[in-house]
């Protein structure tokens, strides 16, 4: 099956800790994407990755470090920086980040995190 | 700021009835996508419509786009209660990732 897998689904974080959140797809594509959702709203861009070894910050990348060592794989740590990481983060992946030709992106099922 | 803006924030219609969804942004645009989210689960990619289109069709679901006023609406036809989610337009403005708006959630009555 391919697809896009993201764990744990739940993840609880005790304050002062670094939690991270793992992203893997077998799709092949190029670029993948960590966004954070809260509740009633939309999605916004934490980091994406065009490539292996390559990451760029998005909107609100404070307080969140990322690493692309494999085309397959995008962890998102959330760090103790992170002062209201409480949010639904979902990760997505797509053949590409952008062009002309239109390039969808496939999305996990999500995991939500809680702090104690 | 968003450069996707859905409207309504929310509708409730009845089984059977049509549903539209209207997207307005700020920014050209390469393409402008549409997604569906059901509660507590990932999005998934419904259709996608190119700055040079003005209207796209997928089985009940037609998607138009007015690029001189930037907007676009998807409209769902013949609605069931299974359609019940959120939907979300998305932008893809050749720059970096999609932008996607704040969603427009969906309530269809049995």
């Amino acid at each position: 099956d391919g697809g896009i897998t993201q764990s744990p689904k739940y993840l609880f974080r005790k304050e002062g800790q670094n939690v991270t959140l793992s992203c893997e797809q077998n799709l092949n594509h190029d670029a993948m994407y960590w966004y954070r959702q809260d509740p009633g709203q939309g999605l916004r861009l934490i980091y994406y990755s065009q490539i292996v070894n390559d990451f760029q910050k998005g909107d609100i990348a404070e307080g969140y470090s990322v690493s692309r060592e494999k085309k397959e794989s995008f962890p998102l740590t959330v760090t103790s920086a992170q002062k209201n990481p409480t949010a639904f983060y979902l990760c997505a992946s797509s053949t590409s980040t952008s062009g002309v030709a239109g390039e969808t992106q496939y999305f996990g099922p999500g995991t939500r995190l809680l702090v104690l | 700021s968003q450069q996707g803006e859905e409207d309504p924030q929310a509708l409730s219609i009845q089984e059977g009835e049509n549903a539209t969804m209207n997207c307005s942004y700020k920014t050209s645009i390469n393409n402008l996508q549409w997604y569906r989210q059901n509660s507590g689960r990932g999005l998934v990619h419904l259709i996608l419509i190119r700055s040079n289109e003005r209207e796209k069709h997928s089985g009940r679901l037609r998607v138009t786009l007015d690029t001189s006023k930037k907007s676009s609406s998807l409209l769902i036809t013949a609605s069931r209660a299974a359609d019940t989610a959120s939907y979300f337009c998305a932008t893809d403005t050749g720059r970096r990732a999609l932008t996607f708006g704040s969603g427009t959630r969906l309530q269809v009555q049995p």
